[in-house]
């Protein structure tokens, strides 16, 4: 089946800081990718959706400086958190969907970002 | 960012009851709607899946139900197991230009053996 995965799984960071987090689709390629994030005892929140080659679209009150996307090849996604504070702290998951007529929406594993 | 995002409703069963989650979806025009299991520090894993042309699927132990007129869409679990605690979110695919998937609240089931 269809593998995505990221990294790093934890990161653990000082306020202020710049994390990036890679979400990959290891045996297929991906035109979409999505980035969530949860927030403990919630449900995933969209934040941006991304499309190799172009710019990423924002969720209505998701900071584009904020939150940096680049899908820069058809499996990779990238995720950059910049100057991070502590209210970033969440748990960052990525799902990429292959190519055109494909419904299924495969989830990475997540990634788990603590900003002390 | 676009969410429907609440704290998580309980559900706790019996070992070997049926177990029932509902969801509630927010879009009369989305296509197809997911099931998902989540478990603790884990992305979700896909249950079973439905079309807006369809009324109920099967799976092994699963049924999806959708009720399009109330915009209603729920899960049975026959036979639940301690494998089977969990959060699941009920998920719509919204028929825009990338077609994104929007996450309902969710349910975390508790099994007790």
């Amino acid at each position: 089946g269809a593998v995505v995965s990221q990294h790093p799984s934890w990161v653990i960071c000082k306020s202020g800081t710049s994390v990036k987090i890679e979400c990959r689709s290891l045996d297929f390629q991906a035109t979409t990718m999505f980035w969530y994030r949860q927030f403990p005892k919630q449900s995933l929140m969209l934040m941006a959706t991304s499309n190799e080659g172009s710019k990423a679209t924002y969720e209505q009150g998701v900071e584009k400086d904020k939150f940096l996307i680049n899908h820069a090849s058809l499996t990779l996604s990238t995720l950059t958190v910049t100057s991070a504070h502590p209210e970033d702290s969440s748990f960052y998951i990525c799902s990429a969907r292959g190519l055109a007529g494909q419904m299924g929406q495969f989830f990475g594993p997540g990634t788990r970002l603590t900003v002390l | 960012g676009e969410s429907v995002g609440l704290h998580l409703p309980t559900l706790s069963v019996q070992e070997g009851d049926n177990s029932i989650i509902n969801c509630a979806y927010s879009n009369s025009a989305s296509d197809y709607f997911i099931w998902y299991k989540q478990e603790s520090g884990k992305g979700p894993q896909f249950i079973i899946d439905i079309r807006s042309n369809m009324d109920k699927r099967q799976g092994q132990r699963v049924t999806v139900l959708l009720n399009k007129t109330v915009k209603h869409l729920s899960l049975q679990i026959a036979a639940t197991q301690p494998g089977d605690s969990a959060v699941y979110l009920c998920a719509e695919r919204m028929k825009t230009s990338y077609d994104k998937v929007i996450f309902g609240p969710g349910t975390s089931l508790s099994v007790i053996p």
